[in-house]
């Protein structure tokens, strides 16, 4: 089956410009996450969604990303007059529930897309 | 502050000998913990986890080991093949408000010399 898809691969932009990056997730997965991967660390959370709300968006570095997810599967995370410390490989995950059976089953495990590498120049 | 740890920023194996990928945390609240590998150009792959309620998961030629008094886990990979060589990231969460949120090491790059 398909897993997480995301789109565009690459996305070279300049300083202060407008970006959109899109998540399609894994079909049925009720949750999907925002991560940024920064070079030489590991995934650091942005955002959560349990359906079309954001049900946590502490991780949001400042009011200049936003992400949203209005029918409840794709999602796009905006990032508005970027600067060039927001380039880094921003991943998107999604699982079929959270915190459920955390002590058995593995149905909140995060799924994982391939990530947007951003280059803000 | 870091919470999870991985102190190892690479490690080398000879083909067929064991790999021992080794990570620490801080937090207490951590309940769950979570192994990924991740080739270059991909995203993490969930390899294995383990909660906070046992000590040993073993899936194949992986074993994830948790010692909770030196919170303290490590993947064990027996026996270590080519295709192993990947950044392997250790990961953790907590429940209640942490109960989504995957806490990251930094990783650690194996590579598997054949």
């Amino acid at each position: 089956g398909a897993g997480v898809s995301q789109t565009p691969s690459n996305k070279v932009t300049e300083k202060g410009k407008y970006v959109e990056l899109r998540c399609d997730p894994i079909s049925g997965h009720t949750a999907l996450y925002w991560y940024r991967q920064s070079l030489g660390q590991g995934p650091e959370f942005l955002i959560y969604f349990q359906g079309t709300g954001a049900a946590d968006d502490s991780g949001l570095p400042n009011d200049r990303f936003f992400a949203v997810r209005p029918e409840g599967s794709v999602s796009t995370l905006k990032i508005q007059r970027t600067e060039r410390g927001d380039s880094a490989v921003y991943l998107c995950a999604s699982s079929q529930t959270t915190n459920a059976f955390r002590h058995g089953a593995s149905t909140d495990t995060q799924y994982f897309g391939p990530g947007t590498r951003l280059t803000v120049l | 502050d870091q919470q999870v740890k991985q102190n190892s920023p690479s490690l080398s194996v000879q083909e067929g000998r064991i790999s021992i990928l080794n990570c620490d945390y801080t937090n207490s609240m951590f309940d769950y913990f979570l192994w990924y590998k991740k080739y270059p150009a991909e995203g993490p792959t969930f390899l294995i986890s383990i909660s906070s309620i046992k000590d040993k998961n073993e899936d194949g030629r992986f074993t994830v080991f948790l010692n909770k008094s030196a919170k303290h886990l490590s993947l064990h990979i027996v026996p270590s093949q080519p295709g192993d060589s990947a950044v392997y990231f250790c990961a953790a969460k907590g429940p209640g408000a942490g109960s989504y949120q995957l806490t990251f090491g930094k990783g650690t790059k194996l590579s598997v010399i054949p």
